[in-house]
C-alpha cells in the first residue's frame, strides 16, 4: 500500500479499555504526526516526532500516550479515555529540513468512539 | 504562539461562479501556509501552498495570495463546479528546520450548486 495507512479505520472503546492506533508511512519521511479532529473545532496538532525524536506535545492528557519506534511508524496508545475524546484522530507524515514547511501527507483516520 | 482565523464558515455557490475564502495569522514568523481539501469521509489533501517569500501562486482554477504585511491569505476558486464541493482549511507554520508545526484554521464548508 502506498502513502500514509491508519489502522483500525474504526474503534469503538469503554472507558476502561486500552488500545493503539498504527500509522505507518511509505513515503520515506522524516517527520510524523497525530492530529484530532472533532466536529466543529479546527484540526488540532497532538504530537510532532521529527527523526523519531517527539518534538511537539500540545498539552495533550496523559491519557493519549504517543510512541515513534522507526521512522516509518506511529503508534498512539490510548487508556482510561473520556467520552469527549471521541473524534476522528489522523496521521500525517512529511519530508523537513530547510527553512520552510512542506506538505505533510494525511492518512484516512481512525473513527474513535468512546462510550 | 500561532492563531488562524478562518471566513467564512460557510459558503454557498453557483456553479461556475468564483469562490473566496480569507485566513489570518497571528505570528509574523510563520513562512508556510498550506491549503487542504477535505470532502465528506476522506482524508484531508493539499490543494495548493505558498511561502512566505511568494505573493501570488496559481495552479489552474486556483490561486493564493499572501499579504505579509497584514498577515492574510486567500484562497481563489474560479470557474467553481460541483466536485469543488467539501471543506476547505487553511494553516500556517513558524519556520521550519525539522519540523512543521501546522495551525490550522476552522474551515470552510463550500457548496457549490449545479
Amino acid at each position: 500500500e502506498t502513502g500514509v495507512t491508519q489502522t483500525p479505520r474504526h474503534l469503538v472503546m469503554g472507558m476502561t479499555n486500552k488500545k493503539s492506533l498504527k500509522c505507518e508511512q511509505h513515503l520515506g519521511h522524516n517527520a510524523m504526526y497525530w492530529y484530532k479532529q472533532s466536529a466543529k473545532k479546527p484540526l488540532e496538532l497532538m504530537f510532532v516526532y521529527s527523526l523519531e525524536e517527539r518534538v511537539e506535545n500540545n498539552s495533550v492528557p496523559s491519557r493519549f500516550s504517543p510512541e515513534c519506534p522507526n521512522s516509518s511508524h506511529l503508534f498512539l496508545h490510548l487508556h482510561t479515555l473520556q467520552p469527549e475524546d471521541s473524534a476522528l484522530y489522523l496521521c500525517a507524515s512529511s519530508q523537513e529540513g530547510g527553512g520552510f514547511g512542506n506538505e505533510q501527507f494525511f492518512g484516512p483516520g481512525t473513527r474513535l468512539t468512546v462510550l | 504562539g500561532e492563531n488562524v482565523e478562518q471566513h467564512p464558515s460557510t459558503l454557498s455557490v453557483q456553479e461556475g461562479d468564483s469562490a473566496v475564502i480569507k485566513c489570518t495569522y497571528s505570528d509574523s514568523a510563520s513562512n508556510y501556509f498550506p491549503w487542504y481539501k477535505q470532502e465528506l469521509g476522506k482524508r484531508p489533501q493539499l490543494i495548493i501552498d505558498i511561502r512566505s517569500n511568494v505573493g501570488e501562486k496559481k495552479d489552474q482554477r486556483i490561486a493564493v495570495t499572501l499579504n505579509k504585511t497584514a498577515k492574510h491569505f486567500s484562497l481563489h476558486i474560479t470557474e467553481t463546479q460541483p466536485e469543488d464541493s467539501a471543506v476547505y482549511f487553511c494553516a500556517a507554520s513558524p519556520k521550519g528546520g525539522g519540523y512543521n508545526k501546522l495551525i490550522f484554521g476552522a474551515g470552510t464548508r463550500l457548496a457549490v450548486h449545479p
